[in-house]
């Protein structure tokens, strides 16, 4: 099925650790962003790119990188680990201005 | 800047009870705003969406008409049922082109037989 794909859906990592957060679409949309879900804070945008080669930050993006060398693919890296990034990371794409189109999540635990 | 306002929850209802979640937003020009449902270990889904001041958007059964006059998109549903708990968001678009979408904090539903 057509869509937005993450992998993985659980991770548990050690402080300090570095990992990538994999996100794949293959409905060709241009636009892809990276959120965070918390309890009680609602989505928090990490990163995002409106194409391939181009990329921006969001509201909270210290401690992550993303890139976009595709138009598939928009990965997000975390460089060192850290307990306050324990939490759901949701991955999103679209063609056009809203109607937003999300993967399932990876559950991130750090330890 | 933009902003959205959902009214907080928890809210917990009886199958078959009339549903109301209250959605304001701060936006310039002209937004399109969205309500997304997020089932449990699920992603978000988009529920149903309005364009332009008065359209209403419908889906499942749920309705929500965009007002300009009172910046307002709240979401309905008269009757629902146990597979409707969810937490639900409200969010907008500014329009102009722009890809992002500015959420509220959602709202969680519960709905017990």
């Amino acid at each position: 099925n057509a869509g937005v794909t993450q992998t993985p859906k659980f991770q548990v990592l050690k402080t300090g650790q570095s990992m990538t957060l994999q996100c794949a679409q293959d409905m060709n949309h241009e636009y892809m962003s990276w959120y965070r879900q918390d309890p009680g804070m609602g989505l928090r945008l990490i990163h995002y790119s409106v194409g391939a080669g181009i990329t921006d930050q969001g509201e909270v993006p210290n401690g992550y990188n993303v890139s976009r060398s595709t138009t598939e693919d928009f990965p997000l890296r975390l460089l060192s680990a850290a307990p306050s990034q324990t939490s759901v990371y949701f991955c999103a794409s679209s063609r056009s201005s809203g109607g937003y189109t999300f993967g399932s999540g990876t559950r991130l635990t750090v330890v | 800047g933009n902003s959205v306002t959902q009214m907080e929850g928890p809210v917990t209802l009886s199958e078959e009870a009339f549903l109301t979640i209250n959605c304001t937003y701060t936006a310039t020009g002209y937004p399109s705003l969205f309500w997304y449902v997020q089932y449990p270990g699920e992603g978000l889904q988009l529920l149903l969406k309005a364009t332009k001041a008065d359209d209403k958007g419908s889906n499942k059964g749920f309705e929500a008409t965009y007002r300009k006059e009172t910046t307002s998109f709240h979401l309905e549903k008269g009757s629902v049922q146990v597979s409707d708990s969810a937490v639900y968001f409200c969010a907008l678009n500014p329009g102009a082109g722009s890809y992002q979408l500015t959420f509220g904090k959602g709202t969680k539903l519960s709905v017990i037989p």
